[in-house]
């Protein structure tokens, strides 16, 4: 596609119920990136995957979150038990690969925990 | 020492004025210092970025200015119009994808 793509743009969830948000990275671009941005804060890592595979994951908060990128294009986040922490906007980005750094955003997927 | 920090917290700029962004870093490893510009709703959207070798680069009305010794950077947006008005992140990162971003920089730009 001509930018990445993230979709539900908004989610709200209860308090333990179990989410997953997808990302459409920009075509052919082999390296994809979660962050997280919080109210009034900048984004922060949560992973990486080069391909298919996640080659950094240190930014993830704890057990409860996962992601996925099975065939090298599409990632899906998954959050399990939901908290109100969680609130936050998801961001995904891409770039073509993992010497080229520079990173691409998308619209970001706005998860509200009740 | 993988803060990055930014300030001010938030601007308001006449239009046609000069809107400065300030950003200090710790870790002497990063080696990119991106711009990003994020709307209401949007992502955050890359607007210019400088590596250490130089000191200053501009692109139209936007210019960073880089000072190593220092372990600063900051934006400077000319001419400032209303259609600037934004959320501004610095971003430093030691040459991989682990973006260190600052906290942010709303600027409000009156017509």
């Amino acid at each position: 596609g001509a930018g990445v793509s993230q979709t539900p743009s908004n989610k709200v969830t209860e308090k333990g119920k179990y989410v997953e948000l997808r990302c459409d990275p920009i075509s052919g671009h082999t390296a994809l990136y979660w962050y997280r941005q919080s109210l009034g804060q900048g984004p922060e890592f949560l992973i990486y995957f080069q391909g298919t595979g996640a080659a950094d994951d240190s930014g993830l908060p704890n057990d409860r979150f996962f992601a996925v990128r099975p065939e090298g294009s599409v990632s899906t986040l998954k959050i399990q038990r939901t908290e109100r922490g969680d609130s936050a906007v998801y961001l995904c980005a891409s770039s073509p690969n993992r010497d080229n750094n520079v990173l691409t955003f998308g619209a970001g997927s706005r998860l509200t925990v009740l | 020492q993988q803060q990055v920090k930014q300030s001010p917290q938030s601007l308001i700029v006449q239009k046609g004025g000069i809107s400065i962004i300030n950003c200090a870093y710790e870790n002497t490893a990063f080696d990119y210092f991106p711009w990003y510009q994020q709307f209401p709703g949007k992502g955050p959207a890359l607007l210019i970025a400088i590596r250490p070798d130089v000191s200053e680069k501009k692109e139209g009305r936007f210019t960073i200015s880089f000072n190593k010794s220092a372990k600063q950077f900051s934006l400077h947006i000319m001419d400032s119009q209303p259609g600037d008005s934004a959320t501004y992140f610095c971003a430093a990162t030691p040459g991989t994808y682990k973006y260190i971003f600052g906290t942010g920089t709303r600027l409000k730009v009156l017509a």
